[in-house]
């Protein structure tokens, strides 16, 4: 199966910030990665798709990168909004493998 | 809009049976693929199994296979999970997403562009 690690695990960051958090594939997934957002209490949402299309409705903030083994978020400028955790997900197998996420935290 | 509602989810005890549901609106159900995700409690997320628009294929996680049965009712547009054998490992919120893929082909897991709110499924004695 295909692992997916993130880091960092925790990001403290302050408004404003420019925030980048990495997705590493344990073998080349080409582009099929995809990003989402999950608030607490809430589902997850999709943010990014193919590695880098921004989903309708997602502000251009949100920005995404990479293929092969390592991809990208890039918040260019962090919003009170945006203090959420974000998982990465593969979508090159029948295992749909999700990174273990990324909690962005108000520094 | 798109919707889905999930519902079905109990407490129920190990080695027991439960019946999940989503029922879907504001699309064409029967033109794709539909899945479930579940979210042990404070833990991340774990795709679960997919179902092709049809109902002609479907795939499991190995952790469910064998346990977990996909099914849907494109004339009710309805999704639906079987659970048999139900493990203390198998308590999570369980969603209902759909694929956000349209399109011809063979390959059936892609990203999830909308999800449900959850249902809980608690195993415990």
């Amino acid at each position: 199966d295909i692992q997916m690690t993130q880091s960092p695990s925790t990001l403290s960051a302050s408004v404003g910030d420019r925030v980048t958090i990495t997705c590493r594939a344990s073998q080349s997934i080409s582009s099929w990665l995809a990003w989402y957002q999950q608030k607490p209490g809430k589902a997850p949402k999709l943010l990014i798709y193919k590695a880098s299309s921004l989903e309708s409705g997602v502000p251009a903030r949100f920005s995404g990168s990479g293929s092969g083994t390592e991809f990208t978020l890039t918040i260019s400028s962090l919003q009170p909004d945006d203090f959420a955790t974000y998982y990465c997900q593969q979508y090159n197998s029948y295992s749909g493998t999700f990174g273990q996420g990324t909690k962005v935290e108000i520094k | 809009e798109v919707q889905l509602v999930e519902s079905g989810g109990v407490v129920v005890q190990p080695g027991g049976s439960l019946r999940l549901s989503c029922a879907a609106s504001g699309f064409t159900f029967d033109d794709y693929t539909m899945h479930w995700v579940r979210q042990a409690p404070g833990k991340g997320l774990e795709w679960v199994s997919l179902i092709s628009w049809d109902g002609g294929s479907t795939y499991y996680a190995d952790s469910v296979k064998g346990r977990f049965t996909i099914s849907r009712d494109n004339s009710k547009n309805s999704l639906y999970l079987q659970m048999n054998s139900l493990r203390s490992e198998d308590t999570a919120l369980y969603f209902c997403a759909k694929d956000g893929y349209y399109g011809s082909g063979t390959y059936y897991l892609h990203y999830f562009d909308y999800w449900g709110q959850g249902t809980l499924v608690t195993v415990s004695s």
